[in-house]
């Protein structure tokens, strides 16, 4: 099935770890973004990219990494320099007419 | 000033009515504009978007664009039950990278 993959569904993060969340898709778009959702909020922009090797820093990167080494794979690192990190994060991809979301991530730190 | 606003809510109207949310947009130049949907707990999926001046409409929806007055309405009409959730205006930002800013949703309830 087309569409776009985030794994896993749940994660826990230790105090000062770092973690990756995935984000795969084979719709063959270009464009890929995360976005963070806190309760009750809408969706802040962390990052973009829209070719392989070459990503942007949205409202809220700090704290936050990526990789776009192939056109189908955009992975999210949170590392132990974001403050806050429990939240919803969900990753898009678009052909440039509009973007479509993967189930997201739940983030949580214990 | 945010660069995608919407009214929070939550928008209360009766089974059957017309629900109408707006957005408005700081940046002028912004050329494609988007309606989702996203219910408790859930990611957001698209309805409806938009790129011309004027309504566009498919079944119960209907997108309105106003680029002069940098302003985007949804109408959702016969409002079911079924279409109580937050609904999120995206904006397509023009500066060469394609970002997609999200105002912060409304929430809409529909009462039996």
């Amino acid at each position: 099935d087309g569409g776009i993959t985030q794994s896993p569904k749940y994660l826990f993060r230790k105090e000062g770890q770092n973690v990756t969340l995935s984000c795969e898709q084979n719709l063959n778009h270009d464009a890929m973004y995360w976005y963070r959702q806190d309760p009750g909020q809408g969706l802040r922009l962390i990052y973009y990219s829209q070719i392989v090797n070459d990503f942007q820093k949205g409202d809220i990167a700090e704290g936050y990494s990526v990789s776009r080494e192939k056109k189908e794979s955009f992975p999210l690192t949170v590392t132990s320099a974001q403050k806050n990190p429990t939240a919803f994060y969900l990753c898009a991809s678009s052909s440039g007419v509009a973007a479509f979301f993967g189930q997201g991530t739940r983030l949580t730190v214990v | 000033q945010k660069e995608v606003e919407q009214n929070s809510g939550p928008l209360s109207v009766p089974e059957g009515a017309i629900a109408s949310l707006n957005c408005t947009y700081s940046d002028r130049g912004s050329q494609s504009f988007f309606w989702y949907r996203q219910y408790s707990g859930k990611s957001p999926e698209l309805i409806m978007f938009i790129y011309s001046n004027g309504d566009k409409e498919d079944g119960r929806f209907t997108a309105q664009l106003n680029k002069a007055s940098q302003y985007v309405s949804l109408l959702i009409r016969d409002s079911q039950p079924s279409d109580s959730a937050t609904y999120l205006c995206a904006v397509n930002i023009l500066g060469g990278y394609n970002k997609l800013i999200f105002g912060a949703g409304t929430r809409l309830a529909v009462h039996p």
